[in-house]
């Protein structure tokens, strides 16, 4: 009973370095998601994935790319990162229209330096 | 935007007390949910409430929707310190996808 799982839990990258974020979820869902928090700014959509196949740009998408690798991983990358990108990073998966919400993972703590 | 703000940014109270916090959006939705983030932790889903419902249970958690005011509220009872947590609404209109508030920060002291 995984349900979603991210990868690393914690990094610490420097400016212009690159990396990507892992995302796996078991429970058959279509829709998955990425957001950033950061402090007094609440959850912020950076892409999702409606379906396996596709993706779209959420509220903050510039410097980051993703890739739905199939139904169960969705990847998050960073080409040249940035110390405003640093921040807590959260995946979520759902069906697309559940009534019971989202699943997130516990989120991957990264500072650009 | 649909986005919801809660209200208030930070609570503390005594454990047994109850816990309300309010969220207000903007624009017609389909449904709202509420959401608790313990420190350090992913979001857990707690209840979800479309727009033709006013009043859902879930335990000692019940929820509120009043459409006319656009405003839900999230009401704790008997509050434990276990429930010490940051609480986001979630609004959805046209789109599926919901967007979050920025939380209310909930401490029970023991």
């Amino acid at each position: 009973n995984a349900g979603v799982t991210q990868t690393p839990k914690f990094q610490v990258l420097k400016t212009g370095q690159s990396m990507t974020l892992q995302c796996a979820q078991d429970m058959n869902h279509n829709s998955m998601y990425w957001y950033r928090q950061d402090p007094g700014m609440g959850l912020r959509l950076i892409y999702y994935s409606a379906s396996e196949g596709t993706t779209d740009k959420g509220e903050v998408p510039n410097g980051y790319n993703v890739s739905r690798l199939n139904k169960r991983e969705f990847s998050l990358r960073l080409e040249s990162a940035a110390p405003s990108q640093t921040s807590v990073y959260f995946c979520a998966s759902s069906r697309e229209s559940s009534p019971y919400g989202y699943t997130f993972g516990s989120g991957t703590r990264l500072t650009v330096v | 935007s649909q986005q919801g703000e809660e209200d208030p940014q930070a609570l503390s109270i005594q454990e047994g007390e109850n816990a309300t916090m309010n969220c207000s959006y903007k624009t017609s939705i389909n449904n709202l949910q509420w959401y608790r983030q313990n420190s350090g932790r992913g979001l857990v889903h707690l209840i979800l409430i479309r727009s033709n419902e006013r009043e859902k249970h879930s335990g000692r958690l019940r929820v509120t929707l009043d459409t006319s005011k656009k405003s839900s509220s999230l009401l704790i009872t008997a509050s434990r310190a276990a429930d010490t947590a940051s609480y986001f609404c979630a609004t959805s209109g046209g789109s599926y996808i919901p967007t979050f508030g920025r939380g209310t920060s909930l401490i029970v002291h023991p």
